[in-house]
């Protein structure tokens, strides 16, 4: 099953903060988070392991609530280079099959 | 450290043709997993393979196909092309954790599959 993100875009100015959700239907494994630039591959961003740590990465951080199967990506103080869709990939406990979700478009404008 | 190496970039085949695309992964990284990304369905699983073994597959026809070297190194295959297999055809490979679990994907540039 695919995991739902919401929202579908977001629109915000620099220095705004966002969050994007992303839930699953299924016992999960870990949660990974990857943003997609037009044109570019997928950039892995960070993958949290059941267990409900919460990660960090500069001004980007991301939260994992094994027992509710949801992630949340936190986006704080956004920059241009921010700009970009957003996927989460769920990894069930089959390991190796990362299923991702539909994507967030966030783009930042100046 | 060299990337994923996706082969060939872009690709225009006919319908009913076959084709068969190459992916060379990160040294060291065993796993390989391969994605089909179009506007309107996003990043759909195709299958994954780790040490040779098929372990993974998503929900498509026969029709594609896939199998690793002993050096890592996957092809897929698509048979009897239809217009619908047009998508960019993205391989990703990974370190895998004592569980089987990934440290997190690295992704080729892709291969641009038109079919006509």
């Amino acid at each position: 099953q695919q995991p739902v993100q919401s929202p579908q875009a977001v629109i915000l100015r620099e220095g705004e903060d966002a969050v994007i959700n992303c839930s699953s239907s299924k016992a999960l494994y870990s949660v990974h988070w990857y943003r997609q630039k037009h044109g570019e591959a997928p950039v892995f961003l960070m993958i949290l392991l059941k267990g409900g740590e919460q990660k960090g990465h500069e001004k980007i951080s991301a939260s994992f609530n094994e027992k509710k199967q949801q992630s949340s990506l936190y986006l704080t103080a956004s920059q241009l280079s921010y700009s970009g869709t957003y996927f989460c990939g769920t990894d069930s406990n089959q390991g190796g099959k990362l299923i991702f979700g539909q994507g967030t478009e966030l783009s930042v404008k100046p | 450290k060299a990337g994923v190496t996706q082969t060939p970039r872009y690709l225009i085949k006919t319908r009913g043709q076959q084709v068969t695309l190459s992916c060379s992964p990160i040294s060291g990284h065993r796993s390989v997993s391969w994605y089909q990304q179009t506007p309107g369905q996003g990043l759909q699983f195709l299958f994954e393979y780790f040490s040779e073994t098929q372990r993974n597959k998503g929900n498509f026809p026969g029709r594609f196909s896939g199998r690793q070297f002993s050096n890592s190194r996957s092809e897929m295959n698509v048979s009897t092309l239809e217009l619908g297999d047009s998508a960019l055809y993205l391989c990703a490979s990974s370190s895998v954790r004592p569980g089987g679990h990934s440290y997190g994907y690295t992704f080729g540039s892709g291969t641009r599959l038109t079919v006509v």
